[in-house]
């Protein structure tokens, strides 16, 4: 399988612990985003990396919120002090370089991983 | 500032029918692209189509079409004969030019296939 790879798929967590997401982008893929679904909404954008570069943050990741891209690859994404408002799925997606105004642009998104905050 | 709406929260059609999802959307770029993705319950977004705003030439492949009106900012999206594996969740979202590589997604459209 060479899709968008998520781990873990399902988390629950007691409100005040830590968690961490990983993404495996797409191979050769060099942009990577995270994005945010709640129940009943379309997702929301997070942060997005170009290669380990962090290049736009959401105001929606408040300082308990950090993501990484150490090595241009795979992404974590951390919640410290989780609350329950911060339940939902947390979707990574990967688009391969840009090349030119008629390139590809579209974002090729993973399974997602369930957050469930008790 | 972006912005995509999906008037249509729920679709319930008799498997065979012709179904037409609606996106409607706005922004300031002049150059930008859209997309819908289909949301099976599994959870994964399923990437369906892109189109850039400077190709309004409008697209069919198999039992789906899409038909872009940049005039009325719109981009709807029409399932013909369709069949229970269409039942799913349809996002309608928005990209702006390069710089801007956020997807500005629509609440999304629920589309159950009666059998």
């Amino acid at each position: 399988d060479t899709g968008v790879s998520q781990d873990p798929r399902h988390k629950i967590t007691k409100r005040g612990q830590n968690v961490t997401f990983r993404c495996d982008p797409i191979s050769e893929h060099n942009r990577l985003y995270w994005y945010r679904q709640t129940l009943g909404q379309g997702p929301e954008f997070l942060t997005y990396f170009q290669n380990e570069a962090q290049l736009e943050k959401s105001r929606l990741l408040s300082d308990r919120f950090s993501a990484e891209r150490p090595k241009g690859s795979f992404s974590t994404l951390e919640i410290q002090r989780t609350e329950q408002g911060d339940s939902a799925m947390y979707l990574c997606a990967s688009s391969p370089p840009r090349g030119g105004p008629r390139g590809n642009t579209e974002a090729f998104f993973g399974q997602g991983t369930r957050l469930t905050v008790v | 500032a972006q912005k995509v709406t999906q008037a249509q929260t729920e679709i319930s059609v008799v498997e065979k029918e012709d179904v037409t999802l609606d996106c409607v959307y706005e922004t300031r770029d002049t150059t930008y692209y859209l997309f819908w993705y289909k949301q099976p319950p599994s959870g994964e977004l399923v990437f369906l189509i892109r189109r850039n705003s400077f190709d309004e030439q409008n697209e069919i492949s198999g039992r789906y079409s899409w038909n872009f009106q940049k005039s009325t900012s719109s981009f709807n999206f029409t399932i013909t004969a369709s069949q229970v594996v269409d039942s799913a969740v349809y996002f309608c979202a928005l990209r702006g030019a390069f710089g801007n590589e956020k997807l500005t997604f629509g609440t999304g459209t629920r589309l159950t296939i009666i059998p």
